[in-house]
């Protein structure tokens, strides 16, 4: 059974730090990764994508992508209250579909 | 354009009690997915569907079954409810070719507790 791991926290940052967000993943033939965050009580929005080694920024968003250690991770620049969500890394499995780790809840202290 | 919809958004039934739930992606969208979203267990793949044809499936007991029509609307039934299956019920559609992935959208979800 492929595998995507996530440290589930809580993380707790002040406001305008940086968090960052780890993931593992267990296939190596993965090559789309992806991060959503949900807020509670809502549906995943995807938030970032990444299909090569090295750094993807976009806006306070970074992801990064290590295929050799198997990592990828997010950063988020200058956290905001409203980015307190839980985050979720997704691999594309080798059948096709997305796998999931089970989240990173983050909470954003002002 | 409209987002992936997924209806209804609340059920309640009775366990051993069968219920269907519709998803209608996004336009233009032929591939549509369903995961199960639990506390516990996170998102789980259920299965996944590619113009009207299943492409994949998840480990899930045979009760869960899916469908796809040839507007690329799915539904997804599961059959004799157990307490268990008390879940959030989420559809995804995605628009990929050879070589793009642009990842999922999902749906607002359907919100499933079995009494």
């Amino acid at each position: 059974q492929k595998e995507v791991e996530q440290n589930s926290g809580p993380l707790s940052v002040p406001e305008g730090a940086i968090a960052s967000l780890n993931c593992t993943y267990s296939d190596r033939v993965s090559q789309s990764f992806f991060w959503y965050r949900q807020y509670s009580g809502k549906s995943p929005e995807l938030i970032m994508s990444i299909y090569s080694n090295g750094d993807k920024e976009d806006g306070r968003f970074t992801a990064q992508l290590n295929k050799a250690s198997q990592y990828v991770s997010l950063l988020i620049r200058d956290s905001q209250p409203s980015d307190s969500a839980t985050y979720l890394c997704a691999v594309r499995g080798s059948q096709g579909n997305l796998i999931f780790g089970k989240g990173t809840k983050l909470s954003v202290k002002p | 354009k409209a987002g992936v919809t997924q209806t209804p958004r609340y059920l309640i039934k009775t366990r051993g009690q069968q219920v269907t739930l519709s998803c209608s992606p996004i336009s233009g969208h032929r591939s549509v997915s369903w995961y199960q979203q639990t506390p516990g267990q996170g998102l789980q793949f259920l299965f996944e569907y590619f113009s009207e044809t299943q492409r994949n499936k998840g480990n899930f007991p045979g009760r869960f079954s899916g469908r796809q029509f040839s507007n690329s609307r799915s539904e997804m039934n599961v059959s004799t409810l157990e307490l268990g299956d008390s879940a959030l019920y989420l559809c995804a559609s995605s628009l990929r070719t050879g070589r793009d992935d642009y990842g999922y959208t999902f749906g607002s979800g359907t919100r499933l507790t079995v009494v």
